[in-house]
């Protein structure tokens, strides 16, 4: 256990429809980063906050939605999914340092765009 | 924006045997990190590295920052078969910010 909560694990949905994910950031951690990676696909970087505010954003699509609240928890909406958003969503999370100690991934939500 | 080369892109190779890959930027890191993917599971760091020509082990893996500090390698030594997964390193520009991630070394293990 990582210590970076996921829910839900797996996810089917129809073409269309509006999905969230949620991630508990580890205890501690201000930072949580969205990544999506599809089949035979590096990690690509959607979106950071920092303590509830928009630090960083990556290719995240317009369809796409996020934002970190009060107890540091994190949601990525997406809607009108396609098929192509089918993915393995990650979460991380980092501890706020003068060094960069790396991110602590979750163990994904995994969607199927039906 | 940034981007990191890793390669290979994959490798087969038999049980026992010897494993490397590398990372190059076009910029100057200040901290290299390796990760290891499960199939179905989430990134997990390996090794941290935070200083030019820093040698550090794992274990049977061992990582290097290089002395440009625009690369870094990871070697494994004697592979078996839970090495299986896809390998990324990741570094963090001079200026800070997020980190940057290579594309990932798919890696197989033959037994």
């Amino acid at each position: 256990d990582s210590g970076v909560t996921q829910t839900p694990k797996h996810l089917i949905t129809a073409t269309g429809q509006r999905v969230t994910l949620r991630c508990s950031p580890r205890s501690g951690d201000l930072s949580v980063y969205w990544y999506q990676q599809s089949l035979d696909q590096g990690l690509q970087f959607l979106i950071q906050y920092y303590n509830g505010e928009e630090r960083a954003k990556g290719n995240i699509l317009e369809r796409f939605s996020a934002q970190q609240f009060p107890d540091l928890h994190s949601e990525l909406n997406l809607s009108s999914l396609e098929l192509g958003d089918s993915a393995l969503y990650f979460c991380a999370s980092s501890v706020a340092s003068s060094r960069n100690y790396g991110y602590t991934f979750g163990s994904g939500t995994r969607l199927t765009v039906v | 924006g940034q981007q990191l080369n890793q390669s290979p892109q994959s490798m087969f190779i038999q049980e026992g045997e010897d494993v490397s890959m590398n990372c190059t930027s076009s910029s100057i890191f200040n901290t290299w990190l390796w990760y290891k993917q499960d199939p179905g599971e989430g990134p997990v760091l390996l090794i941290a590295l935070y200083k030019a020509g820093e040698l550090t082990s794992n274990g049977r893996l061992t990582a290097q920052f290089g002395i440009t500090r625009k690369d870094s390698f990871l070697n494994i030594s004697a592979s078996i078969p839970s090495d299986v997964g896809i390998y990324f390193c990741a570094g963090q520009p001079l200026k800070g910010g997020k980190l940057i991630f290579g594309q990932g070394t798919e890696l197989s293990v033959k037994p």
